[in-house]
């Protein structure tokens, strides 16, 4: 069974201040990785992926992969009380019998405070 | 203006009621899929079609039935076998399934509640 982790939070950190956000994943073969925003009551909304081991820096956000420990994070820089949300972590598995669809994480809930 | 639409937003079901929920695309995408979310849990397939006249089940397909009559369109059905259908159903579409950086797209989602 595919899985993706994700602490489920809330995490809670001031405004200015750095959030980082962190996801596992199981199948050691998936090929690349994504990070939804999901405001309440609203759909998710992609805000980044990467597929190569190291970092991807896109404004105040950066991913970071490293495929060796099935771990990919996301750095928020300069956290607003806009940026308060759950955060989705999206694997696209190697295999598997939905060819390589999406498989979810639970998502994180972070709380900025003003 | 490119997006996806879903309708209707907000849908009520009374037991044993099937019920449609719709799903446009105007984005030329081949693939589409269907999700469930429930409080404080991830995303759950329970549809995708990558080509028009085709579509697999996904994880949780039981009481569910999908068409894809046209690339734009693919309406979720939610029958009466479904025994817990209250939850917020998004759909997404993406260029097509299956290629590493096929990110997805999604609709503002419709929450069906069984009265």
């Amino acid at each position: 069974q595919k899985e993706v982790e994700q602490n489920s939070g809330p995490l809670s950190v001031p405004e200015g201040a750095i959030a980082s956000l962190n996801c596992t994943y199981s199948d050691r073969g998936s090929q690349s990785f994504f990070w939804y925003r999901q405001y309440s009551g609203k759909s998710p909304e992609l805000i980044m992926f990467i597929y190569s081991n190291g970092d991807k820096e896109d404004g105040r956000f950066t991913a970071q992969l490293n495929k060796a420990s099935q771990y990919v994070s996301l750095l928020i820089r300069d956290s607003q009380p806009s940026d308060s949300a759950t955060y989705l972590c999206a694997v696209r598995p190697l295999r598997g019998g939905s060819q390589g669809n999406l498989i979810f994480g639970k998502g994180t809930k972070l709380s900025v405070k003003p | 203006d490119g997006g996806i639409t879903q309708s209707p937003k907000y849908l009520f079901r009374k037991e044993g009621q099937n019920v449609t929920l719709s799903c446009e695309q105007n984005l030329n995408h081949d693939a589409m899929y269907w999700y469930r979310q429930d409080p404080g849990q991830g995303l759950r397939l329970i549809y995708y079609s990558q080509i028009v006249n085709d579509f697999q089940k996904g994880d949780i397909a039981e009481g569910y039935s999908v068409s894809r009559e046209k690339k734009e369109s693919f309406p979720l059905t939610v029958t009466s076998a479904q025994k817990n259908p209250t939850a917020f159903y998004l759909c997404a579409s993406s260029i097509a399934s299956g290629g590493a950086l096929n990110e997805q797209f999604f609709g503002p989602g419709t929450r069906l509640t069984v009265l």
